[in-house]
């Protein structure tokens, strides 16, 4: 059975930046893009863009254009979400899951909380 | 961007009786192989959101049969024949024919 395991909660400051992974296994890992949707306590899902992971070639949502950098390691089948100069309303659940659309496998969400 | 429009927001449904949840889109998500791009995921409180329906109508891995998507071009619908108390949860339509991803409001389906 496919699984994506993500990294633990984490709060930073304002202007911070945090770094998100996510470990892929009992799949090819190469064989499937990694798409970031986060979701703000209470509300509903947003897409943040993907990365696929043979070529490492992004598509970013243009809300996140010059903030967000998606990286993948194929030596570790892991993918890496960074959100730089964090603001309070970057506070939500971060989810990686498998695919461009028809995401069958998610990671079980990492709580970024931004507060001074 | 494609904007998707859910309804009902919220959905109270006696157990045993059927539900159903509409999705619009604001274009045609008819794709050039003839398939509709739109997903149906449900999410159960406190958990990571789940695939039900890709493509329009065709059910994921391991959902019940109880589960339908239907619709074309920019009407969809999402049901359920007879819902059991472990559907309660949100549900979100999601177009995967263009990016940005999109994704409608939520629907929270509840037992009465």
């Amino acid at each position: 059975q496919a699984h994506l395991v993500q990294s633990g909660a984490e709060v930073k400051k304002p202007g911070a930046s945090v770094k998100v992974s996510c470990k892929a296994s009992d799949y090819t890992f190469t064989n499937y893009a990694i798409t970031w949707v986060r979701q703000a306590p209470g509300r509903g899902l947003e897409w943040m863009g993907w990365i696929t992971t043979f070529m490492s070639d992004t598509n970013y949502a243009q809300k996140f254009q010059g903030r967000v950098t998606m990286t993948t390691d194929t030596s570790t089948t892991t993918a890496y979400m960074e959100l730089r100069s964090l603001r309070s309303d970057d506070t939500a659940v971060y989810y990686c899951t498998r695919g461009v659309g028809a995401f069958d496998i998610w990671g079980q969400g990492t709580m970024v909380t931004v507060s001074s | 961007d494609i904007v998707m429009t859910q309804s009902p927001l919220s959905l109270p449904v006696t157990p045993g009786e059927p539900a159903s949840i509409s999705c619009r889109s604001s274009q045609n998500l008819l794709d050039s192989n003839g398939f509709n791009s739109v997903d149906w995921y449900l999410q159960k409180p406190g958990q990571s959101p789940h695939l039900l329906i890709y493509l329009g109508s065709n059910r994921a891995s391991g959902v019940p049969d109880r589960f339908s998507g239907s619709g074309s071009g920019t009407d969809f619908t999402l049901k359920i024949s007879r819902v059991e108390a472990e559907d309660v949860g949100v549900y979100y339509c999601m177009q995967a024919l263009q990016t940005p991803r999109t994704f409608g409001q939520g629907t929270r389906l509840e037992i009465k």
